[in-house]
């Protein structure tokens, strides 16, 4: 069975600029997530998905921040414009009724 | 913010047990503790949780003290591959997992 997927696994970009990362869930799984994992912390959550809702966005800079997750199934998570500050890990996990995290390899972001 | 504590870094031998401890003074009667760790360059991987009696899988074994303000994480003998982070988690209002910064655990040959 094939894990939590997101691509891409490296993005390098200059500040200003939009970047996109994406996430495919492990099949089955309604719940999906995006964290964020600065260097030397834990990961932290940004968004939560039951299905297509966003149940918890609540540490999500909107400003700037934006995910869908249009069928319930892949999520998108953006950024625009990106900051200096957002170089960071992002990442992606999904669960299903068990409740345990399954965890994807996570987009590694610079911003220079 | 992370509902427990835990040392920041350990060493351990190869083929010894390492005991992570974990402090989560607040913890309510029907929170479940959570165990995850993350090897270098990749996401978090689930290894335990329970709610109040030891739980073993293949990985590791999780003891809950009686009043659950705390337990220990066990792996029974240690291995280079088990080097990582160890995050002790209990979840947060909003019912999702909140990592804190974890125990860096360092298995020396």
């Amino acid at each position: 069975e094939a894990g939590v997927v997101q691509s891409p696994r490296y993005k390098i970009i200059e500040k200003k600029q939009p970047v996109a990362f994406w996430c495919n869930p492990i099949s089955g799984h309604n719940t999906l997530y995006w964290y964020r994992q600065n260097l030397g912390q834990g990961p932290e959550l940004l968004i939560r998905y039951e299905n297509e809702e966003a149940v918890d966005d609540s540490q999500l800079p909107k400003d700037r921040f934006s995910a869908e997750r249009l069928k319930g199934v892949d999520s998108t998570l953006k950024i625009q414009p990106a900051e200096l500050g957002d170089s960071a890990v992002y990442l992606c996990a999904s669960t299903g009724v068990d409740e345990k995290l399954f965890f994807g390899s996570g987009t590694q972001l610079s911003v220079l | 913010d992370a509902k427990t504590t835990q040392p920041p870094s350990m060493d351990c031998a190869e083929g010894r047990a390492a005991n992570l401890p974990c402090n989560h003074s607040t913890i309510s009667g029907n929170e479940y503790v959570y165990w995850y760790r993350q090897i270098h360059s990749q996401g978090p991987q689930y290894i335990i949780h329970g709610l109040k009696n030891n739980e073993t899988n293949e990985m590791a074994s999780l003891i809950i003290t009686e009043d659950r303000k705390s337990s220990t994480l066990i792996l029974p003998h240690a291995t280079l591959r088990d080097t990582a982070v160890y995050y002790c988690i209990v979840k947060g209002s909003q019912g999702n997992l909140i990592f804190g910064k974890g125990t860096k655990l360092s298995v020396k040959p």
